[in-house]
């Protein structure tokens, strides 16, 4: 089965600065990469999403990439704020089940 | 996005009751739903599949007569804890597929059995 891998675990960074959030995925028939974010006692909330027919997705400053031939995605956020501090999950999807990373999380320092 | 509700968002139950968690998808149809499963800052662990009009399809480990899933409408998907132990407490969610296969998440509900 499909294996999604995520990293870091947690991370933290000034406000105002980027964050980067790493998933690598085996099946190379997972063709739905969606990005969640996880706020303390609620459930995920879908952030962004990509296909595997585009390379990159920008909505506002949040940016994810693909790059099927090493089978990994990124999600980016810039300039971050503090409301921006929640753990991130990974997916991958082959369109019939969703596998996700363990989590990243994220905390912004003001 | 598309909402999906569910409820309730907290219960605390005494030891052997039956809790009944229930997730809507408020703007859409969902033939498919899943049940997830969360300890404090661990990931979502799949406990089920729902499809509308027939049986889950449960993950192994995971107890089917312990966990009763019911998806009897396009809409509606029913988790029922039977017997609740202190070691089922746990953060419960349940996700319904959307158009273009997005999967949304209700918001959750915290198990607490004493």
């Amino acid at each position: 089965g499909e294996n999604v891998e995520q990293h870091p675990s947690t991370l933290s960074v000034q406000e105002g600065d980027s964050a980067v959030i790493k998933c690598t995925y085996s099946d190379s028939a997972s063709n739905y990469f969606p990005w969640y974010k996880q706020e303390l006692g609620k459930g995920p909330q879908l952030i962004i999403d990509i296909r595997s027919n585009v390379g990159e997705k920008k909505d506002q400053r949040i940016a994810v990439t693909l790059n099927k031939t090493a089978k990994h995605f990124s999600l980016h956020i810039t300039e971050t704020q503090p409301e921006d501090s929640a753990v991130y999950f990974c997916a991958a999807s082959t369109g019939n089940q969703f596998y996700f990373g363990t989590g990243t999380s994220l905390t912004v320092i003001p | 996005g598309a909402v999906v509700s569910q409820h309730p968002s907290r219960v605390i139950c005494k030891s052997g009751t039956s809790v009944k968690i229930e997730c809507r998808s408020l703007d859409f149809q969902a033939t498919t739903m899943f049940w997830y499963r969360q300890f404090p800052k661990q990931s979502l662990m799949l406990m089920a599949t729902s499809n509308e009009g027939s049986k889950a399809t449960y993950e192994q480990g995971v107890e089917k007569d312990k966990f009763l899933i019911n998806h009897a409408s396009l809409t509606l998907s029913t988790l029922t804890v039977t017997s609740a132990h202190p070691e089922d407490s746990s953060f419960y969610i349940c996700s319904a597929r959307a158009g273009l296969g997005k999967l949304f998440f209700g918001s959750g509900t915290q198990l607490s059995v004493l």
